[in-house]
């Protein structure tokens, strides 16, 4: 099993829709949560860390399952500029060097 | 202006060659990564470093070696030992390596290999 799980998609939607993305990690012991943001051919970029009570950023939601041992961001109003791969980061068990395990993203594609 | 730079943004490499990558970054953070990206997967981890004069193997180290004489600077290089190495390549730097710290991720360098 990956460490950490995503739907690669592709997710069409049109402008206007609301979207939502799961994302499932392996180790209950993992304590920190990321959303990452990825364009094209670019460098990912953060677009919100995920707390234990959950949080918004505007038109994004993020919110922590500990129990169920998933992640879910949530899209509202999705504009053209939203179309990237989401890709879901959690850090590893404390110790060691607190590596962040990245998920392979999944791609959202909003249309006019 | 502050962030973490690499260059080239493409390389293109013959097979049996070193090549070296850069990675500078000026936001005084401790910590460097190096990743590897291929189309359809996520970012896999090649050497990492805590702090100055320090770096450690990630999962697919071999064929790659890196040094960290200076804390802004992070050079990759990839070696002929490494049997595929064409890939996006993406630097990082986190301020400490602690549980709640994001990367910071530089733009990419594409290497191709010819």
């Amino acid at each position: 099993r990956k460490e950490v799980e995503q739907d690669p998609g592709p997710f069409n939607v049109p402008e206007g829709a609301t979207v939502a993305f799961n994302c499932t990690y392996s180790n209950s012991a993992s304590q920190s949560f990321f959303w990452y943001r990825q364009d094209c051919r670019k460098e990912p970029k953060l677009l919100m860390s995920v707390y234990s009570s959950g949080n918004e950023d505007g038109r994004f939601t993020a919110q922590l399952n500990r129990a169920s041992q998933y992640i879910s961001l949530l899209i509202r109003d999705s504009k053209l500029s939203d179309s990237a791969t989401y890709l879901c980061v959690v850090n590893g068990p404390p110790g060691g060097y607190n590596k962040l395990i990245f998920g392979a993203g999944t791609r959202l594609a909003v249309h006019p | 202006d502050g962030g973490i730079t690499q260059s080239p943004k493409y390389l293109f490499r013959k097979e049996g060659q070193n090549v070296t990558l850069s990675c500078e970054q000026n936001l005084n953070h401790d910590a460097m990564y190096w990743y590897r990206q291929d189309p359809g997967q996520g970012l896999r981890l090649i050497y990492y470093s805590q702090i100055v004069n320090d770096f450690q193997k990630g999962d697919i180290a071999e064929g790659y070696s890196v040094s960290r004489e200076k804390k802004e600077s992070f050079p990759l290089t990839v070696t002929s030992a490494q049997k595929n190495p064409t890939a996006f390549y993406l630097c990082a730097s986190r301020e400490a390596a602690t549980l709640y710290n994001e990367q910071f991720f530089g733009p990419g360098t594409r290497l191709t290999v010819l």
